[in-house]
């Protein structure tokens, strides 16, 4: 079964700019949750995505958005790029069985450098 | 303070030797506890999966919870240069869906 595929893997923009990554999991899994890696602040949750519907939200600002599409494919969009927005973005998707909560597995991630 | 706190390492051990890692946390709602294995420009891999408290062993690898104690381990048996990565330790309430917490990530070296 292939994994957890994101695209594209790397991308560089300058600040004020937008960007749009994208995620696709695994086959029949209908999660899938955002986050950020940076060295200072580690791992952080961004948001989760489960039949469409933003089910839960880190702490960012709204310049980090997503949606999920009717295939569990999902993106997310940052507006107005600031330096600070550099980073691993990273996509997991779960199953979601009859529990709230499943393991997640992780993509490779797409390397933000904003300049 | 941070939710879940790990010690950044390095930790270097010879090969052969046993590895060992632990978390602590403070939300007493976490019930769902990870390992995740990260290599260099890698997403992270899931090593380990536990609920609520009790040990779970799958090969080289032992996950331990100790939920009165907000402490979790994990500990890498006959450890390998191959076992050198980024070891991060995750949590997750039932209430908050699908939302990891990750502790900052151990850094491990394993020399040949």
């Amino acid at each position: 079964k292939a994994g957890v595929t994101q695209t594209p893997r790397y991308l560089i923009k300058t600040r004020g700019q937008q960007v749009t990554l994208s995620c696709s999991p695994i086959s029949g899994h209908r999660s899938v949750s955002w986050y950020q890696q940076t060295p200072g602040q580690g791992l952080q949750f961004l948001f989760e995505y489960f039949s469409e519907t933003q089910r839960n939200k880190g702490n960012f600002p709204g310049r980090f958005s997503g949606r999920q599409f009717s295939n569990s494919r999902s993106e997310m969009n940052v507006s107005t790029l600031e330096l600070g927005d550099s980073a691993l973005y990273l996509c997991a998707s779960s199953w979601i069985p009859v529990r709230d909560t499943d393991t997640q597995y992780f993509g490779p991630g797409t390397r933000l450098t904003v300049l | 303070q941070k939710e879940v706190e790990q010690d950044p390492g390095p930790l270097s051990v010879p090969e052969g030797a046993i590895v060992s890692l632990n978390c602590t946390y403070s939300n007493s709602a976490f019930q769902y506890f990870m390992w995740y294995r990260q290599y260099s420009r890698k997403g992270p891999e899931l090593l380990m999966y536990t609920y609520s408290s009790g040990n779970k062993e799958d090969g080289r690898f032992t996950a331990q919870v100790d939920k009165s104690s907000k402490y979790i381990s994990l500990f890498i048996r006959d450890s390998q240069p191959s076992d050198s990565a980024t070891y991060l330790c995750a949590m997750s309430a039932r209430a908050a869906g699908n939302k990891l917490t990750f502790g900052g990530g151990t850094r491990v070296l394993v020399k040949p």
